[in-house]
């Protein structure tokens, strides 16, 4: 069985600066990948996934994440945070074939100050 | 298209009492989910439905039921309500294998 795990509970950045919210996940071979935000009182919306190829993958709102194998990480960032990218950020982690169960982890909270 | 909807957004029960939340989805997606959302702890799978006519238990399915209706629908139901599932519910769908699509969810509190 897959896993997923989001080390950062919450994180604070300054409207401007760099973002890169953390992810890891466990699984025998190359998973699908996911990230979603939630903002308030919101379902959640996919910004990007990772299937296959490139492990580079551009999303909406100027986020990006990169698959690194060797670590097993999936991170996501963006260069220039804004205030409306205040949210709840999932990584989900999926396994090919099968019955296909997304695993999700606990969420970062990002917080933006002014 | 509407997506996927909910009915209804905040619902308060007491003790004992029973309900059914209702999911649909108008993107003819084979899989539907039903997550619970409880602050510090994510996303729980409840149940989830890989084709119409089908459902299994997900990671914490004890004081739910679900029905997969038609390939549209799949409702969820509580028989006899607790404090322990005041949360927020979520119902999703998708292609299997693929990105999940999520409603606005339900704001359930047990007293």
């Amino acid at each position: 069985a897959q896993s997923v795990t989001q080390p950062d509970i919450h994180i604070t950045v300054s409207e401007g600066a760099s973002l890169e919210l953390r992810c890891n996940y466990s699984y025998g071979a190359t998973p699908y990948l996911f990230w979603y935000v939630q903002s308030p009182g919101q379902g959640l919306q996919l910004l990007l996934k990772y299937f296959s190829g490139d492990t580079l993958v551009q999303g909406i709102k100027g986020f990006e994440a990169e698959f690194k194998r060797s670590q097993s990480s999936f991170n996501l960032r963006k260069p220039s945070v804004h205030w409306s990218d205040a949210a709840e950020y999932f990584c989900a982690v999926g396994a090919p074939g099968g019955s296909y169960i997304p695993t999700f982890g606990r969420g970062t909270s990002l917080i933006v100050h002014p | 298209n509407a997506g996927v909807t909910q009915t209804p957004k905040f619902q308060v029960l007491k003790t004992g009492q029973s309900m059914t939340l209702q999911c649909a989805q108008d993107m003819n997606h084979n899989s539907m989910y039903w997550y619970r959302q409880d602050p510090g702890m994510g996303l729980r799978l409840i149940y989830y439905s890989a084709s119409e006519g089908t459902t299994d238990k997900g990671e914490v399915p004890n004081g739910y039921n679900v029905s997969r209706l038609n390939k549209r629908e799949f409702s969820l139901r509580l028989e006899s309500a607790a404090p322990s599932q005041t949360s927020v519910y979520f119902c999703a769908s998708g292609p299997t294998g693929d990105e999940q699509f999520f409603g606005p969810g339900t704001r359930l509190t047990v007293l």
